[in-house]
């Protein structure tokens, strides 16, 4: 079946840095993708969406400037959390879609963010 | 807005134990309803879903039922295996054409032999 690869898996970083994540299909195209957050003992929120060329869709209450999304090609998108704080801490996942594949997704298997 | 709520875990069962993760919905129109799975390491996988009522996903043993009049679609299965371990998330999507995901908070469900 379709595969996305997410990475890197976790990742720990200081206060005030950067951090890319990248989302791969890797034998699909994907047209759309979807980057979610997930606080502990909460649900997953979705933060944003993107479509292959164009700029991401940002849910309300999430800053497009601190959580950059780059979808340059059908088969890499990337969330760049920028000057990452402890309160960005959160296990990040992001979802993919092929074209023509109504409410089928595939997913990434995660990553978690610690800011020091 | 559309929102999901599920039982809190964690839930621990014994092989071959009656398995039951409440979940109940919110929404304005008339959503499509998924169950997805997290088996360690892996990501998120589609288990079942339903897009009308009375609707019944299965798939691998698991079944459940889209209950309008209740607003719920609770997962189910007969007898688990400690293959089943795993995170389950139930879901929802507007049907209104934004094809978002709401997803509850998770319930990790443990088999023990």
């Amino acid at each position: 079946g379709a595969v996305v690869s997410q990475h890197p898996s976790w990742v720990i970083c200081k206060s005030g840095t950067s951090v890319k994540i990248e989302c791969r299909s890797l034998d699909f195209q994907a047209t759309t993708m979807f980057w979610y957050r997930q606080f502990p003992k909460q649900s997953l929120m979705l933060m944003a969406t993107s479509n292959e060329g164009s700029k991401a869709t940002y849910e309300q209450g999430v800053e497009k400037d601190k959580f950059l999304i780059n979808h340059a090609s059908l088969t890499l998108s990337t969330l760049t959390v920028t000057s990452a704080h402890p309160e960005d801490s959160s296990f990040y996942i992001c979802s993919a879609r092929g074209a023509g594949v109504r409410e089928k997704l595939f997913f990434g298997s995660g990553t978690q963010l610690s800011v020091l | 807005g559309d929102s999901v709520t599920q039982m809190e875990g964690p839930v621990t069962l014994s092989e071959e134990a009656f398995l039951t993760i409440n979940c109940t919905y919110t929404a304005t129109g008339y959503p499509s309803l998924f169950w997805y799975v997290q088996y360690p390491g892996e990501g998120l996988q589609l288990l079942l879903k339903a897009t009308k009522a009375d609707d019944k996903g299965s798939n691998k043993g698991f079944e459940a039922t889209y209950r309008k009049e209740t607003t719920s679609f609770h997962l189910e299965k007969g007898s688990v295996q400690v293959s089943d371990s795993a995170v389950y998330f139930c879901a929802l999507s507007d049907r209104g054409g934004s094809e978002k995901l709401v997803f509850g908070k998770g319930t990790k469900l443990t088999v023990n032999p």
